[in-house]
């Protein structure tokens, strides 16, 4: 079946820029997160939801960060006037939702570049 | 606040060698731990997933053994090939804090035929 899927692969934008990074879920899995990878670093928690409330957005850097997940599906990862410090992978993951036991299946990731 | 260490950061063999990939963690309150393989850009995938009850998990040439009580948790890969070249993470889930996922930075392994 078909795994997580990130679009767009590549955003290269300019400082102060608004981005949107959206990610597709395998079907039927109720857990999603986010994650940025730095170079050279492993990745990073950004926020988690369980359905379509944020369970835990403790990992956001700061309030220009912003995702969601208005149907429990698909999520939208915002970021507002863009930094440099900002370029990185990101980097979705979902999971049936019994986080006990639940293997995270990752999509290939976003690569943003900031300008 | 929960750490995770891998050593090495980098290790070349030649083919066919049997090696360890070594993870530690600060805080034994986990769920469970994941090892993920990573190729050049792209995503991750899951190899091993040990349980926090577990002491090791088997997948084919690949071993991950966990001693929670002492925080380490290592990878056995046994008879090594050019195509296990790749980046391998660790990662602990957290206890009571959801799914969410402590990752280290990572072995970069190399495997010359």
């Amino acid at each position: 079946g078909a795994g997580v899927s990130q679009t767009p692969s590549n955003k290269v934008t300019e400082k102060g820029k608004y981005v949107e990074l959206r990610c597709d879920p395998i079907s039927g899995h109720t857990a999603l997160y986010w994650y940025r990878q730095s170079l050279g670093q492993g990745p990073e928690f950004l926020i988690y939801f369980q359905g379509t409330g944020a369970a835990d957005d403790s990992g956001l850097p700061n309030d220009r960060f912003f995702a969601v997940r208005p149907e429990g599906s698909v999520s939208t990862l915002k970021i507002q006037r863009t930094e440099r410090g900002d370029s990185a992978v990101y980097l979705c993951a979902s999971s049936p939702g019994h986080h006990r036991t639940d293997t995270q299946y990752f999509g290939p990731g976003t690569r943003l570049t900031v300008l | 606040k929960q750490e995770v260490t891998q050593i090495p950061a980098a290790l070349s063999v030649p083919e066919g060698e049997n090696l360890v990939l070594n993870c530690s963690f600060t805080d034994s309150a986990i769920y469970n731990l994941q090892w993920f393989r990573q190729d050049p850009g792209k995503g991750l995938t899951s190899l091993l997933l040990i349980q926090s009850s577990q002491r090791e998990q088997t997948s084919g040439r690949l071993n991950a053994s966990l001693d929670k009580s002492s925080g380490r948790s290592t990878l056995y890969i046994a008879a090594s090939q050019p195509g296990d070249s790749a980046t391998y993470l660790c990662a602990v889930s957290i206890y009571n804090q959801g799914g969410k996922l402590i990752f280290g930075q990572g072995t970069e392994l190399s495997v010359k035929p």
